[in-house]
C-alpha cells in the first residue's frame, strides 16, 4: 500500500477554516484519495475522497495537488464537534481493505 | 438512515475463553470488514468480505475466524482469548461499486480479563 504521511497534531481556533495536510508522493495512477475521521469513543466516519480534481461536500473540500502527490483537507468553520483524529488514506476505488496510519489529531478550541 | 450495527457493544471474557461478534451491514451493502483498534492505536485491518466469500485477509489470528451469512451480516468468532486481544473491533460495510467508501459502526469493546 502507497504511504501517506500527516502531521501528528494541529489546532485551530473554533469557526475558523482548518487545511490538514497529507503527503503521498508514491502514489499510483488508480489510487483514490480518502479521508476519514474518528471522533473520541466513536468508529470511523467517511468524510470525502477524490482522484484527481478538487472536491467539495457538505462535510469539507479536498484539494488535490496537480501531481497528485499531496492533498489538503479543509474545513471551512471547525466546530468543537469537528474535534477527532484524521486519517488520508489511499485507496484503489475497488471493494479493498482501509490502510489507517497514525492520522492527525486535530484540537478545536473556543 | 439505517446504518452499520454491531452486537454486543461491550463484552467481557476470560482468559482462554471466546467470543463472537456481530455485524449487520447496510441494506444493500455486500461486502463488510473487520478492524481491531487496540488501546491508542490506529484501527487495523483483519478480514473482509464480498458476497459471502472472503476477498482479503490481513493480521488475523489462526485463533479467530469470521464469516458473512447469506442475508449479509457477519460474524467474528474469537477463540483461546489473550489479553492482547483486548480492543475495539469495528465492522464496515460498502458497496463494491461505490468507489470503496466504507461505513462503521460503532463498535465492540471486547474486555480480556
Amino acid at each position: 500500500d502507497a504511504k501517506t504521511t500527516q502531521p501528528n497534531s494541529m489546532e485551530s481556533n473554533e469557526e475558523e477554516p482548518v487545511h490538514l495536510p497529507c503527503n503521498h508522493s508514491t502514489i499510483s495512477g488508480t489510487d483514490y484519495i480518502h479521508w476519514y475521521r474518528q471522533l473520541p469513543s466513536q468508529g470511523p466516519e467517511y468524510v470525502i475522497h477524490g482522484l484527481t480534481s478538487n472536491v467539495n461536500n457538505r462535510m469539507a473540500s479536498l484539494a488535490i495537488a496537480e501531481d497528485r502527490k499531496s492533498s489538503t483537507l479543509i474545513l471551512h468553520r471547525a466546530t468543537l464537534r469537528d474535534a477527532a483524529v484524521y486519517y488520508c488514506i489511499l485507496n484503489t476505488g475497488t471493494a479493498s481493505k482501509l490502510t489507517f496510519g497514525t492520522g492527525t489529531r486535530l484540537q478545536v478550541t473556543l | 438512515a439505517a446504518g452499520v450495527i454491531q452486537s454486543p457493544r461491550h463484552l467481557i471474557k476470560e482468559k482462554r475463553e471466546t467470543a463472537t461478534l456481530k455485524c449487520y451491514p447496510i441494506p444493500r451493502h455486500d461486502t463488510v470488514y473487520w478492524y481491531q483498534q487496540g488501546p491508542g492505536q490506529d484501527p487495523q485491518f483483519l478480514i473482509s468480505f464480498y458476497e459471502k466469500m472472503q476477498s482479503d485477509k490481513g493480521s488475523i489470528p489462526d485463533r479467530f475466524s469470521a464469516q458473512q451469512f447469506s442475508d449479509y451480516h457477519s460474524e467474528l468468532n474469537m477463540s483461546s482469548l489473550e489479553l492482547g486481544d483486548s480492543a475495539l473491533y469495528f465492522c464496515a460495510s460498502s458497496f463494491w461499486g461505490a468507489k470503496n467508501i466504507q461505513y462503521f459502526g460503532a463498535g465492540t469493546r471486547l474486555s480480556v480479563l
